[in-house]
């Protein structure tokens, strides 16, 4: 299996402009996670899906940003406008059932720059 | 107050030495923690789950423990190699309500030749 797959790696972009990362989950897992992970705050919990529905999108910063799963293979998060404080790497992460407590599985990150 | 605490911040070890990472919480009710390893520029990876039940959980060189009562995790890593440089991360999951994962801003660990 490839793993969870992101897209792009990096992002460069300028404020104000729209923002799409992509996610593609381990094949068979129903459970998908968006996280943000910068120095300041480490690790956080933006949202999560379970069979395609979101089930808890607390951690969604505000308004700007909006996630998707249209299919059980894909996955958006979208950013508009993008602001310099999203500056952040972005994962998304799999799983088998709810979540908790198998093991999730995280892609390698998209890297977003926003200037 | 983060409700997940880890010490130390950061940590330097010669290589083929002992370490122990620490994780307090304060996340109730308590569902499971986990322990995960981040190396430089890439996703994390779990090393370790733990329920309410369970007070130890080997993978490995890594060997986690749990006491609920006190709240408290630790990651003890044996016989540290070069590659067990990266960031440990503690993740401890509450039973109910929104926004239920807690996440520790993590140890730096950095194993030397």
């Amino acid at each position: 299996d490839a793993g969870v797959i992101q897209s792009p790696r990096h992002e460069v972009t300028e404020m104000g402009q729209e923002v799409t990362l992509r996610c593609k989950p381990i094949s068979g897992h129903n459970s998908l996670f968006w996280y943000r992970q910068t120095m300041m705050r480490g690790l956080e919990l933006l949202i999560y899906f379970n069979n395609n529905v979101p089930i808890d999108d607390s951690g969604m910063p505000e308004d700007r940003f909006s996630a998707k799963m249209p299919n059980a293979s894909f996955s958006t998060l979208k950013i508009q406008p993008s602001e310099p404080r999203d500056s952040a790497v972005y994962f998304c992460a799999s799983s088998l059932g709810g979540g908790s407590p198998h093991d999730q599985y995280f892609g390698p990150g998209t890297r977003l720059t926003v200037t | 107050k983060n409700q997940v605490e880890q010490s130390p911040q950061s940590l330097i070890i010669l290589e083929g030495k002992n370490c122990t990472l620490q994780c307090n919480y304060t996340v109730s009710p308590f569902s499971n923690l986990r322990w995960y390893k981040q190396d430089t520029g890439r996703g994390p990876v779990s090393l370790t789950i733990m329920t309410f039940s369970e007070n130890t959980k080997s993978n490995g060189r890594y060997t986690a423990t749990l006491d609920a009562d006190t709240k408290q995790s630790s990651l003890h890593i044996t016989a540290s190699q070069l590659s067990d440089s990266a960031s440990y991360i503690c993740v401890v999951s509450r039973q109910t309500g929104a926004n239920n994962l807690f996440f520790g801003t993590g140890t730096r660990l950095t194993v030397i030749p």
